[in-house]
């Protein structure tokens, strides 16, 4: 099985932050790696897939880089919105895997 | 508007059986692969099991030999039947549907609200 690790696994963030998010995988899967996002009580909601591509109306101060084991996933500037836990996903081969989730709260 | 509703949650026995359902909705169902993946309260996330439109079937291997996954595009529905539940099977059950090529198969682009399962005596 391929291996995620995400990290940090918390942040403290503000309003109008940079914050990025880190995801490695135990080997190599191209750019099979996909982004969500995920609100109590809520189901997750996809935000990027094949590392670097939007979802269709995620809002522009998302991306996602990265290729091969190491990928980021970065918010420009920190909406309220945006406070969530997030959770990298390897689709490159079964099982799925995903890492154990950022939870961002506001500082 | 694109959906998917579980249904069939609930409280079991250990060593019983719970069979979920997903109804689908807005979308060709056929067209698309189904994943289940559930998640313990206040953990993470894991993928359960899928099911190609082709009908072919995949398992984690934590549940391989227990749950069996189905379809039934007629009824846009798929199914999750689980059988010898233990306490380790409490989570929340999600279906997803797969995204289309250029997402990928292996992306959850659409999510059901889930449905809880909890395995206590």
């Amino acid at each position: 099985d391929i291996q995620m690790t995400q990290f940090p696994s918390s942040l403290s963030a503000s309003v109008g932050d940079r914050v990025t998010i880190t995801c490695r995988t135990s080997r190599s899967i191209s750019n099979f790696l996909n982004w969500y996002q995920q609100k109590p009580g809520k189901a997750p909601k996809l935000l990027i897939y094949s590392a670097s591509s939007f979802q269709s109306g995620v809002p522009s101060r998302f991306s996602g880089s990265g290729s091969g084991t190491d990928f980021t996933l970065t918010i420009s500037s920190m909406q309220p919105e945006d406070f969530a836990t997030y959770y990298c996903q390897q689709r490159y081969t079964v099982p799925y895997t995903f890492g154990q989730g950022t939870k961002l709260d506001m500082k | 508007e694109v959906q998917l509703v579980e249904s069939g949650g609930g409280l079991v026995q250990p060593g019983g059986s719970l069979r979920l359902s997903c109804a689908a909705s807005g979308f060709i169902f056929s067209n698309f692969d189904v994943h289940w993946v559930r998640q313990v309260t206040g953990k993470g996330l894991e993928w359960v099991s899928s099911i190609a439109n082709s009908y072919d079937t995949y398992y984690a291997d934590s549940v391989k030999g227990r749950f069996t996954i189905s379809r039934e595009n007629e009824k846009s529905s798929a199914y999750l039947q689980m059988n010898s539940l233990t306490a380790g099977d409490t989570a929340v059950y999600f279906c997803a549907r797969a995204g289309a090529a250029a997402v990928g198969y292996g992306s959850f682009d659409i999510w059901g609200q889930g449905t809880m399962v909890i395995v206590s005596s």
